[in-house]
């Protein structure tokens, strides 16, 4: 069965910092693969999302993620994080692009230090 | 506003009484997703409508949950005879057509459900 994994319930970091979110995935094949941003008292935000191609994918507010076929992970990374970053973090997979069900990680909540 | 709306925003209901979630896609979006988020946990897919087309149910837990909608307007999400876990934050999105890896989906602000 297909599954996401985030193995970091939370996470805190000094603003200013570099931040790496985990995520594994378990799918036969390449999956399309996404990151939300859900921050406080908004909705869900489409970070960024892998199709094919190049394996470092850029999103919005600095982020960026690396497929990694080998160990069946999407990390997200962000090279200095700032305190509007504080929120929580979905990564999530849908098996093929016209799949009407995209499968959400329990998410990783990160914390920012003043 | 040009974004997802849910109304209400807060719901509190007691064990055994029905209620209905509402959500206003995107004006021309037709394509329509409900998820359920519980406590500490990622979403949920519950249902899915893209268009005209029969919609996916997959996802609706039971039969006490049911969902509609008409056309490519609003869709009303009943949940019959609560139960206490059915307590969550249930989020509607739309996206422009169906699929979501080629769309991206819009979501709205989610409806906060408890059940006492």
């Amino acid at each position: 069965a297909q599954s996401v994994t985030q193995p970091d319930i939370h996470i805190t970091v000094s603003e200013g910092a570099s931040l790496e979110l985990r995520c594994n995935y378990s799918y036969g094949a390449t999956p399309y693969l996404f990151w939300y941003v859900q921050s406080p008292g908004q909705g869900l935000q489409l970070l960024l999302k892998y199709f094919s191609g190049d394996t470092l994918v850029q999103g919005i507010k600095g982020f960026e993620a690396e497929f990694k076929r080998s160990q069946s992970s999407f990390n997200l990374r962000k090279p200095s994080v700032h305190w509007s970053d504080a929120a929580e973090y979905f990564c999530a997979v849908a098996p093929y692009s016209s799949a009407s069900k995209i499968i959400f990680g329990s998410g990783t909540r990160l914390s920012i230090r003043p | 506003g040009a974004g997802v709306s849910q109304s209400p925003s807060n719901k509190v209901t007691e064990k055994g009484k029905d209620v209905e979630l509402r959500c206003d896609p995107i004006s021309g979006h037709t394509a329509l997703y409900w998820y359920r988020q519980r406590l500490g946990q990622g979403l949920e897919f519950l249902i899915y409508f893209q268009g005209n087309s029969a919609p996916d149910k997959s996802g609706l837990p039971s039969d006490r949950f049911s969902a509609e909608r008409t056309g490519e307007s609003v869709s009303t999400l009943t949940i019959q005879r609560t139960q206490q876990e059915d307590s969550a934050v249930y989020l509607c999105a739309s996206s422009f057509r169906g699929g979501v890896a080629r769309e991206t989906q819009y979501f709205g602000p989610g409806t906060r459900l408890l059940v006492l």
